[in-house]
């Protein structure tokens, strides 16, 4: 969805660097989420942001942090990449009116050596 | 705490056959279902969703589910498969309240031979 813009959309780092993946909306929406996929392992969400001052952990939050800048901008930070960080990372959003559909950027393909 | 199954990994179909999609979903509060699409290489993209309304939803590309509250079921069909519909398949549910996280089943990937 050309709403919501995921930036870098390829990155390949080395072990204990410190990465950001970007993610922009302009759908005005005003939740955003990350999460990473691996294969076979369906989507597992990362972190989540209700509004500009609200961010909760998700499942696998050890190794990340986020930050939500604007309303339209969230940030996840890996502060130490590791090798088993590799994985497609995607960005979604949602209207809190709109009974829980998520809309989900292109992904992220990072690459952790 | 809400989860979701996903039944078979892998599903191969001639192109003209019915698809039969598998989800049961365990959830504490009255769920909200989706099922989202993800072609290779792009993001995922909603095919269609259950909130409270209608039990048998519709959604795009002659893609179907219907909810089944005594089987904690929310199965995706489609009559005829198209070769276009090879792709990955995921269900999820809220993880609480409306409109909150969603939770993903693992995939099913769809393959759809001529």
């Amino acid at each position: 969805d050309a709403d919501v813009t995921q930036t870098p959309r390829n990155r390949i780092t080395k072990t204990g660097k410190r990465i950001m993946l970007e993610c922009s909306q302009t759908k005005g929406h005003d939740r955003m989420y990350w999460y990473r996929q691996d294969p076979g392992l369906g989507l597992q969400l990362i972190y989540y942001s209700f509004d500009v001052k609200d961010i909760n952990k998700g499942e696998i939050s050890d190794g990340y942090s986020v930050s939500r800048q604007a309303q339209a901008k969230f940030s996840l930070s890996l502060e130490s990449a590791i090798p088993n960080q590799t994985a497609l990372y995607f960005c979604a959003t949602s209207d809190s009116r709109d009974r829980g559909t998520q809309y989900f950027g292109p992904g992220t393909r990072l690459l952790v050596l | 705490a809400q989860s979701v199954t996903q039944l078979g990994s892998h599903v191969s179909v001639s192109e003209g056959a019915l698809v039969l999609l598998r989800c049961n979903y365990s959830s504490s509060v009255p769920p909200y279902l989706f099922w989202y699409v993800q072609y290779p290489n792009q993001g995922l993209q909603l095919l269609l969703k259950y909130t409270s309304a209608a039990t048998l939803v519709k959604g795009i590309n002659g893609f179907e589910a219907e909810f089944k509250k005594s089987e904690t079921s929310f199965h995706l069909t489609k009559p005829s498969a198209h070769m276009s519909d090879a792709a990955e398949y995921f269900c999820a549910v809220s993880k609480g309240q409306a409109g909150t996280a969603l939770i993903f089943g693992k995939g099913t990937t769809l393959s759809v031979s001529s």
